[in-house]
């Protein structure tokens, strides 16, 4: 069975400075997606941005960019820039090509960004 | 108008109703899903369903059940509620294409007493 963890619970970091969020996973298949979800404190879910497996070349988003190593199943976040907005609940999550939709969430990281 | 929509928002019961959440949506995706979440734990399957004639158990489905009424509706019941089912709980939909993303509601607050 697939497995996400975040090992980080509570993080912070100053406005406008960079910050990591960890990830790791544990899965036998070699195609799969990775999600970095975002729940602030209005509570609704917001995609960041997405990882195909197959895909060597790391995700990037405006701010927000990812590190993929594949071979050691790590997945991190990293934010730049970061503003007051992006504070909130982070979630890395796994999907399996042969698992249908079903999602499998790490437990969340906690990010504060202080003024 | 929002997308995926739950309702309630939020509900506080007694330990022993049945409850039922119910989620709607206007994507006309096939796929829609159920999932808690819970401190700590981050979010976890309930049920699922890939059409209206397609459900399946999830993760946690003990203590649940669901309805598919039609492609945009996907409904939640907890038969006997107990306090250790007080979570949040979203509801998810996707299409079957190649970003898999999943959309999500805002969320339905439960409190069991």
């Amino acid at each position: 069975a697939q497995t996400v963890t975040q090992s980080q619970p509570e993080m912070s970091v100053q406005e406008a400075e960079t910050v990591t969020l960890s990830c790791t996973y544990d899965t036998s298949e070699s195609n799969y997606y990775l999600f970095w979800y975002k729940q602030p404190p209005s509570r609704q879910m917001i995609l960041v941005i997405r990882q195909e497996a197959y895909k060597q070349q790391n995700a990037t988003e405006n701010r927000f960019s990812v590190n993929f190593q594949k071979a050691a199943k790590s997945f991190s976040l990293k934010i730049s820039d970061s503003q007051l907005g992006d504070t909130a609940m982070y979630f890395c999550a796994f999907l399996s090509y042969n698992q249908g939709g079903k999602l499998i969430f790490g437990q969340g990281t906690e990010l504060s960004v202080k003024p | 108008d929002a997308d995926v929509t739950q309702t309630p928002r939020n509900r506080i019961t007694k330990t022993g109703k049945r409850i039922m959440l119910e989620c709607s949506q206007t994507k006309g995706h096939d796929r829609m899903y159920w999932y808690r979440q819970d401190p700590g734990l981050g979010l976890r399957l309930i049920y699922y369903s890939f059409d209206v004639k397609d459900i399946n158990k999830g993760e946690i489905s003990d203590g649940y059940s669901v309805s598919r009424q039609a492609q945009a509706k996907f409904s939640l019941s907890l038969e006997s509620a107990i306090p250790n089912q007080t979570a949040l709980y979203f509801c998810a939909t996707s299409d079957v294409d190649i970003t898999n993303e999943q959309f999500f509601g805002p969320g339905t607050r439960l409190t069991v007493l």
